[in-house]
């Protein structure tokens, strides 16, 4: 079945660690983005890639940078520059006008 | 900034009631809408889009969007316990040539049998 597939589903992060987030699709869809969900709040664009090797920051990339060398895969790094990455983060992907399709999400915690 | 309003929540509704959430957007270039619902825990799903004027029913789900008062809304009739979920709207954007969708902060729904 075709769908986007965000690993791991949970991931814990040690102060001044750097951690990625993976997020694979079997889609065919050129554009992907990641998007942060904190409680209570709607998501927030961190990044986002309309075609292989290039993206555009979203809202909130401080602290975060990805990459995009196969259009299957847009992983993103969580760096030791962002201050408060607890968050749920959400992967998703588009090729049509019928919106977006989401990954399962990860959640991070820093302990 | 292009935004997405939804009213403030949480909302309550009796079983089999109508639930009426509203959404407002600042873009009046906005071609796409849509409508997510997100149980607690999970990602959003889709559950409608509108693109032009006017309503769209699909099952107990009715979209409707006026783009004049750059006003969307999302109504379920027959509510049940099942549809208790947090709503998003959302609403593309282009800019620069780029396409995002732009999210409001959600709505909670709370079906009570």
């Amino acid at each position: 079945d075709g769908g986007i597939t965000q690993s791991p589903k949970y991931l814990f992060r040690k102060e001044g660690q750097n951690v990625t987030l993976s997020c694979e699709q079997n889609l065919n869809h050129d554009a992907m983005y990641w998007y942060r969900q904190d409680p209570g709040q709607g998501l927030r664009l961190i990044y986002y890639s309309q075609i292989v090797n290039d993206f555009q920051k979203g809202d909130i990339a401080e602290g975060y940078s990805v990459s995009r060398e196969k259009k299957e895969s847009f992983p993103l790094t969580v760096t030791s520059a962002q201050k408060n990455p607890t968050a749920f983060y959400l992967c998703a992907s588009t090729g049509t006008l019928y919106g977006y399709t989401f990954g399962s999400g990860t959640r991070l915690t820093v302990v | 900034q292009k935004e997405v309003e939804q009213n403030s929540g949480p909302l309550s509704v009796p079983e089999g009631a109508i639930a009426s959430l509203n959404c407002t957007y600042s873009d009046r270039g906005s071609q796409s809408f849509f409508w997510y619902r997100q149980y607690s825990g999970k990602s959003p799903e889709l559950i409608m889009f509108i693109y032009s004027n006017g309503d769209k029913e699909d099952g107990r789900f009715t979209a409707q969007l006026n783009k004049a008062s750059q006003y969307v809304s999302l109504l379920i009739r027959d509510s049940q316990p099942s549809d208790s979920a947090t709503y998003l709207c959302a609403v593309n954007s282009v800019q620069g040539g780029s396409e995002k969708l732009v999210f409001g902060k959600g709505m909670k729904l709370t079906v009570n049998p």
